[in-house]
């Protein structure tokens, strides 16, 4: 297994463009996470997901919109890159069951995302 | 969600082991202790996890109090690897994982 997947690894945006980072698990997980961690910070929950056609918001979701049309796929869309949006960011899965639960969850690699 | 506090951080010396603290005092009943790692800037990695009872595993041991308001995470033999931050995290009902601050720990020669 793969385990989850995260591109680009790193890019450089100007003001006002927009992007999708993608991001790809291979585990069969229903729940699938977007968090954004700045420099010096803990992680920001952005949005999550517990199954496919299903999306929330978590802690920071202004700025960004995610979709959830497939179980291995959540991609995060940054419509108009501000500053702000200057991150690192990392998808997560996890398998919540009824039965096996443990919550752990397995992260990708991250993507470095600069907005100048 | 309920909160968790933790310091910021902590040093240890090689070889003795790491306790570090975290209280929870709004956990609710149903609500799990969660600990992950983050070593410089990777992605995070999942440690271990308790409801009430101590648990153990190869990485750690976790100790839970009674009343649930707080836990201690213990690295029993620290090296210079178990060197990164540690987040203690309580899981809210939807399976949503909030991160705090966590404890930035040293281990040190």
């Amino acid at each position: 297994n793969a385990g989850v997947t995260q591109t680009p690894k790193f890019r450089i945006l100007k003001i006002g463009q927009s992007m999708t980072l993608q991001c790809a698990q291979d585990m069969n997980h229903n729940y699938m996470y977007w968090y954004r961690q700045d420099p010096g910070m803990g992680l920001k929950l952005i949005y999550y997901s517990v199954g496919a056609g299903i999306t929330d918001k978590g802690e920071v979701p202004n700025g960004y919109n995610v979709s959830r049309s497939t179980t291995e796929d959540f991609p995060l869309r940054l419509e108009l890159a501000a500053p702000s949006q200057t991150s690192v960011y990392f998808c997560a899965s996890s398998y919540n069951g009824l039965i096996a639960n443990t919550g752990e969850l397995f992260f990708g690699e991250g993507s470095r995302l600069t907005v100048l | 969600d309920a909160k968790t506090t933790q310091p910021p951080s902590m040093d240890c010396a090689e070889g003795r082991a790491a306790n570090l603290p975290c209280n929870h005092s709004t956990i609710s009943g149903n609500e799990y202790v969660y600990w992950y790692r983050q070593i410089h800037s990777q992605g995070p990695q999942y440690i271990i996890h308790g409801l009430k009872n101590n648990e153990t595993n190869e990485m750690a041991s976790l100790i839970i109090t009674e009343d649930r308001k707080s836990s201690t995470l213990i690295l029993p033999h620290a090296t210079l690897r178990d060197t990164a931050v540690y987040y203690c995290i309580v899981r809210s009902q939807g399976g949503k994982l909030i991160f705090g601050q966590g404890t930035e720990l040293s281990v040190k020669p």
